[in-house]
């Protein structure tokens, strides 16, 4: 079965110091892997994808990922976090190839950045 | 800009009514699906439908079915709204084919049932 883990719910950073959001997955045949972002009262944003290809993955807003398949990982991340990056994370994978139109979210990590 | 628009930001129904939530996307996409939202459960999908008149059961279908007629319209409907579906309704369209594209979201409909 499909699934994804966000292994913890909130991950306070001081601005300025580099972050990292948590994500594994489980997915039968090849991933396609995406984050996300929800800003207070709004919906879910687009931020970053992995298809294939080059495993470090580049978004928007200055965030990364990398994925990692022999550890079932891609984690996000951001060389030097804003207070602004404050938000809900959402860790996502597809389907696979049977199954692709269909996601599978993580239960979400709060990201905190103190000033 | 895709633009996915929900119909209300807020609503609150009572036990028993039947509510529909509408959802409507300017891009074209064949995909369009709807999520529950509730805080340390992430979203949990409801439905999803691949083109008009389809649609396919997600991973809590109970209680809630789906219409689609036209293209850039999908609507949820709450046939007897219950207290347990109080949550965040957030409806999302993407692309079809091979390559996996990504959800472009709506704000989301915030409903309480008293």
């Amino acid at each position: 079965a499909q699934s994804v883990a966000q292994p913890e719910d909130q991950v306070n950073v001081a601005e300025g110091n580099p972050l990292t959001v948590k994500c594994t997955y489980s997915v039968s045949g090849n991933p396609y892997l995406f984050w996300y972002v929800q800003y207070p009262n709004r919906g879910l944003q687009f931020l970053l994808k992995y298809i294939t290809g080059d495993n470090l993955v580049k978004g928007s807003y200055g965030f990364e990922a990398e994925f990692n398949k022999s550890q079932t990982s891609f984690h996000l991340k951001k060389p030097s976090a804003l207070v602004s990056d404050s938000a809900l994370y959402f860790c996502a994978v597809s389907g696979g190839i049977y199954n692709f139109n269909k996601f599978y979210f993580g239960s979400g990590t709060k990201l905190n950045v103190k000033p | 800009d895709v633009k996915v628009t929900q119909s209300s930001r807020y609503l609150v129904k009572r036990t028993g009514e039947k509510v529909f939530l509408e959802c409507v996307q300017d891009m074209d996409h064949e995909n369009m699906f709807w999520y529950r939202q509730d805080p340390g459960l992430g979203l949990r999908l409801i439905y999803f439908s691949y083109d008009v008149k389809m649609k396919e059961k997600g991973d809590i279908p109970e209680g809630y079915s789906v219409s689609r007629e036209k293209k850039e319209r999908f609507s949820l409907i709450l046939e007897s709204a219950s207290t347990n579906q109080t949550s965040m309704y957030l409806c999302a369209s993407s692309l079809s084919g091979l390559a996996a594209h990504e959800q472009y979201f709506g704000p989301g409909t915030r409903l309480t049932v008293t």
